[in-house]
């Protein structure tokens, strides 16, 4: 089975300044990754995804995350940000082929303080 | 842009009551998905559904539970006799493949 641990619950941080959202997996079997984001009273969209390649996957509104196999780590991260990315964030699993669940991390609420 | 849309967006209901819960996943996709969140915590996968059966379900997922397609357009969620435990906001996703869930904008349930 997998599992995904979201470090921080929340991340404050004032605008413009960067952020790094951190995200752990655990599973026996190879994972796809991804990161969705969840804007208040809305559904989840997703920010990015890493399925194979480049370890280092860029994603909408500036997001990046890179993937490392040894650490097990998924970390999402961002050089500057605004007011406008004040939501709740999730990392994701799933092992891929089929209709394939979503096991899904805790979350982390960043809030942007100008 | 194609979308994934749920009705109705929130529903208040009577313990011991019967909801259905409505999702019209994007057109072309072929798996289709219910999530719940609890409020403050994690996104819980319920079920997967694939030409027109369960794929998946989890350990939440019981006889209280069932999906059906009754069109090729709708995708529900039916919860038989609601408890309160299961106020949640619930969110209808759906896929072409596996490598990237479209989810809805969620029905918030509230189970008095």
């Amino acid at each position: 089975a997998q599992s995904v641990t979201q470090l921080d619950s929340q991340v404050p941080v004032f605008e413009e300044a960067p952020v790094e959202l951190r995200c752990n997996y655990s599973s026996s079997v190879s994972v796809y990754l991804f990161w969705y984001v969840q804007y208040p009273n809305q559904g989840l969209q997703l920010l990015l995804k890493y399925l194979s390649g480049s370890t280092l996957v860029k994603g909408i509104n500036g997001f990046e995350a890179e993937f490392n196999k040894s650490q097990t780590s998924f970390h999402l991260r961002k050089p500057s940000v605004h007011i406008s990315d004040t939501a709740e964030y999730f990392c994701a699993v799933t092992t891929g082929q089929g209709a394939q669940k979503l096991v899904f991390g805790q979350g982390t609420r960043l809030t942007i303080n100008p | 842009e194609p979308e994934v849309t749920q009705t109705p967006s929130h529903q208040v209901t009577q313990m011991g009551q019967e909801v259905i819960l409505r999702c019209v996943p994007i057109s072309n996709h072929l798996y289709f998905y219910w999530y719940r969140q609890i409020l403050g915590q994690k996104v819980e996968f319920l079920v997967s559904f694939y030409n027109n059966e369960i794929s998946e379900k989890s350990e939440i997922f019981d006889d209280q539970f069932s999906v059906e397609r009754p069109d090729g357009s709708n995708f529900t969620l039916k919860i038989r006799s609601t408890k309160l435990e299961d106020s949640a906001m619930y969110f209808c996703a759906s896929s072409e493949g596996w490598n990237e869930q479209f989810f809805g904008p969620g029905t918030r349930l509230t189970v008095l």
